[in-house]
């Protein structure tokens, strides 16, 4: 067990571009989550997936965003014409039971020029 | 609007000693909360979590204390170690919310 992994580690972008990142969690976990983070805040809760289904999204996930887990293993977060304010660290997480602590990934830091 | 809140931004104290991090938080129908720990540049790894049946739970040199009629919680780290030094997160479960963490600086 490698534990999560997350791919690209850093990403720097130009405004209006669209940019893909990859998650792989822990190959028995079932359940899969993407969070946002900013310097000096805790991670924020974007979007949710129990196999390939996608159970919850964030208000904080705009129209631009879009998150897929198409076979129930790793998933990708997207994101279209990327703004400055998006620029961030990206976290997934997983885990197999609703209420077991998360185990999360390096991250993938996102900077929007 | 914020569910969990961690006052303090950073916390300085002498190894040895005990570390007090605190944490409140405003929906009383969450059944349990997490702490995490988090190194620059790696994701939070989960540390100890306390179910709301409960008042106190210890792990080690951890112990989370929870006060559900002040709807207050506190993890002490006892003694505090140089490795120790991190940034710490409160969590409620599932969407609840996380805290914005306290840093927390071991003096040598």
């Amino acid at each position: 067990d490698t534990g999560v992994s997350q791919n690209p580690r850093h990403k720097i972008t130009k405004r209006g571009q669209n940019v893909t990142f990859r998650c792989d969690p822990i190959s028995e976990h079932n359940r899969l989550y993407w969070y946002r983070q900013t310097l000096g805040q805790g991670p924020e809760f974007l979007t949710y997936f129990q196999n390939e289904a996608q159970l919850e999204k964030s208000r904080l996930l705009s129209d631009r965003f879009s998150a897929e887990r198409p076979k129930g293993s790793f998933s990708t977060l997207e994101i279209q014409r990327t703004e400055q304010g998006d620029s961030a660290m990206y976290l997934c997480a997983s885990n197999g039971k609703e209420d077991s602590p998360l185990h999360f990934g390096n991250g993938t830091r996102l900077t929007v020029t | 609007d914020q569910q969990v809140k961690q006052n303090s931004p950073s916390l300085s104290v002498q190894e040895g000693r005990i570390s007090i991090l605190n944490c409140d938080y405003t929906n009383s129908m969450f059944d349990y909360f997490l702490w995490y720990k988090k190194y620059p540049a790696e994701g939070p790894t989960f540390l100890i979590s306390i179910s709301s049946i409960k008042d106190k739970n210890e792990d080690g040199r951890f112990t989370v204390f929870l006060n559900k009629s002040a709807k207050h919680l506190s993890l002490h780290i006892v003694p505090s170690q140089p490795g120790d030094s991190a940034v710490y997160f409160c969590a409620g479960p599932g969407e609840g919310g996380w805290g914005a963490g306290t840093k927390l600086i071991i003096k040598p």
